[in-house]
């Protein structure tokens, strides 16, 4: 079946340290690939995406993620984290010949002083 | 990227009634969508509106419960009807451009159902 997972329900990191968060994908082609951030009673803002060409892209507030084809991966990462960065994150997809996404269940991101 | 409103941000109402959300966006969009996101989850769609004519409803939503319009290219209301507790969440606005594939999405409207 097709499916976006998040295998990491909640993290904590502190704040200062690096961060990774994973996710994978099952669907037949490569699909359009997205980071959305939702902190606490806001709506989605999106981080990043990858459509194709270079498998590493450069997102807003330094984040960073790489797609892996041979993993059917897209982690998202950043080298420090910062205080402000806690929050939800989801990773989603566009497939082909849809037009909505379909989401992960999310990372809740806890940083520590 | 879009500037995406909705109204209201948030509402408690009670089981039986109906409550309706507007969205409103800054451009004129290709798409638009509703999802649901309940306490604790991901995200779902609900429905594409579309301009004009009836909106696209997915696996386990109906119009009867959730009807939508979408009478220009920057507007759009979704209405939970006939509400029950179970209708509890976060009901999000999103927009898409065709040719460039990326999605954005409102603040959300947060609905209690008592």
């Amino acid at each position: 079946a097709q499916s976006v997972t998040q295998p990491d329900i909640h993290i904590t990191v502190s704040e200062g340290a690096s961060l990774e968060l994973r996710c994978n994908y099952s669907y037949g082609a490569t699909p359009y690939l997205f980071w959305y951030v939702q902190s606490p009673g806001q709506g989605l803002q999106l981080l990043l995406k990858y459509f194709s060409g270079d498998t590493l892209v450069q997102g807003i507030k330094g984040f960073e993620a790489e797609f892996k084809r041979s993993q059917s991966s897209f982690n998202l990462r950043k080298p420090s984290v910062h205080w402000s960065d806690a929050a939800e994150y989801f990773c989603a997809v566009r497939v082909t010949g849809a037009n909505n996404l379909f989401f992960g269940t999310g990372t809740r991101l806890t940083v520590i002083p | 990227s879009a500037v995406i409103s909705q109204k209201p941000s948030r509402d408690i109402c009670q089981r039986g009634t109906s409550l309706t959300i507007q969205c409103q966006v800054d451009s004129q969009v290709t798409m638009m969508f509703w999802y649901r996101q309940q306490p604790g989850q991901s995200l779902t769609l609900i429905a594409t509106a579309n301009q004009g004519s009836e909106a696209t409803y997915e696996s386990g939503f109906v119009i009867d419960k959730f009807p939508i319009s979408r009478p220009n290219l920057t507007f759009s209301t979704l209405t939970v009807s006939n509400m029950s507790p179970e209708d509890s969440s976060i009901y999000l606005c999103s927009v898409a451009y065709r040719d460039t594939y990326e999605q954005y999405f409102g603040p959300g409207t947060r609905l209690t159902v008592t």
